[in-house]
């Protein structure tokens, strides 16, 4: 069971805006930042979104990311069938002294 | 382009030690990041393992402390990773990535390692 918690699956038609969740405590997501990763099955993941809703050079501006208290959300607009991929959260956990991901949300292109 | 390549055997038997390698190009180990240790699983989510300091400071998963050792080796522009005491539960794809600050914005390809007789 992981500390940050996400929903297993989200699906949407292309074109579509979907977003994920994810959800903390004090200890990480309300008191730290929050990355959101996305990863393909046997490649290495790719960071989408660093500090809350930062996105690194070459990241389409359909990936934004948002916090607000102990949770995030990484929203994706305009989806596309590439886009179909296992999304991961993540964050420092003051409590645990340790980096900590959530489980992964597998977004389907419908 | 910063490129990360791990590289190690991919069966280990169980009660042995898991080592693997990280060898970073197209930029210095030597730079103001930490390199990292992540793993996954079959079937399940990311887990950070732990991270080195290019001049040698550390830090690890608690669940993970007492197993784990990760060293630097700057001539090679590598790093590594030591996991003693494997159980099946160790079996997982492993990542090497860099930490330029609190996020990692490189990975390796991964490796994966089996705990297996």
């Amino acid at each position: 069971q992981s500390v940050l918690t996400q929903p297993p699956s989200a699906s949407g038609t292309p074109g579509q805006r979907v977003t994920v969740s994810c959800s903390g405590s004090s200890s990480n997501i309300g008191n730290n930042y929050v990355h959101w990763y996305q990863h393909l099955p046997g490649t290495a993941p790719k960071l989408l979104v660093y500090r809350d809703n930062q996105r690194p050079s070459g990241v389409p501006d359909r990936f934004s990311g948002s916090k607000s208290g102990t949770s995030a959300s990484l929203a994706i607009s305009g989806l596309r069938s590439e886009d179909e991929a296992d999304y991961y959260c993540a964050a420092w956990d003051d409590s645990l002294s340790s980096r900590v991901f959530g489980g992964g949300t597998k977004v389907t292109v419908l | 382009q910063v490129q990360l390549r791990e590289s190690g055997p991919g069966l280990v038997e169980p009660s042995g030690t898991l080592s693997l390698t990280c060898v970073v190009s197209g930029g210095s180990i030597s730079g103001s990041h930490y390199w990292s240790w992540v793993r996954q699983p079959p079937g399940k989510g990311l887990e950070w393992i732990g991270e080195i300091f290019h001049r040698g400071g550390t830090n690890s998963n608690p669940s993970l402390k007492s197993r784990v050792t990760i060293s630097v080796d700057k001539s090679k522009n590598q790093f590594s990773l030591e996991l003693t005491s494997v159980t099946a539960a160790d079996t997982a794809v492993y990542y090497c990535a860099r930490l330029p600050s609190d996020s990692f914005d490189y990975w390796g390809q991964g490796i994966l390692v089996t705990v297996s007789s």
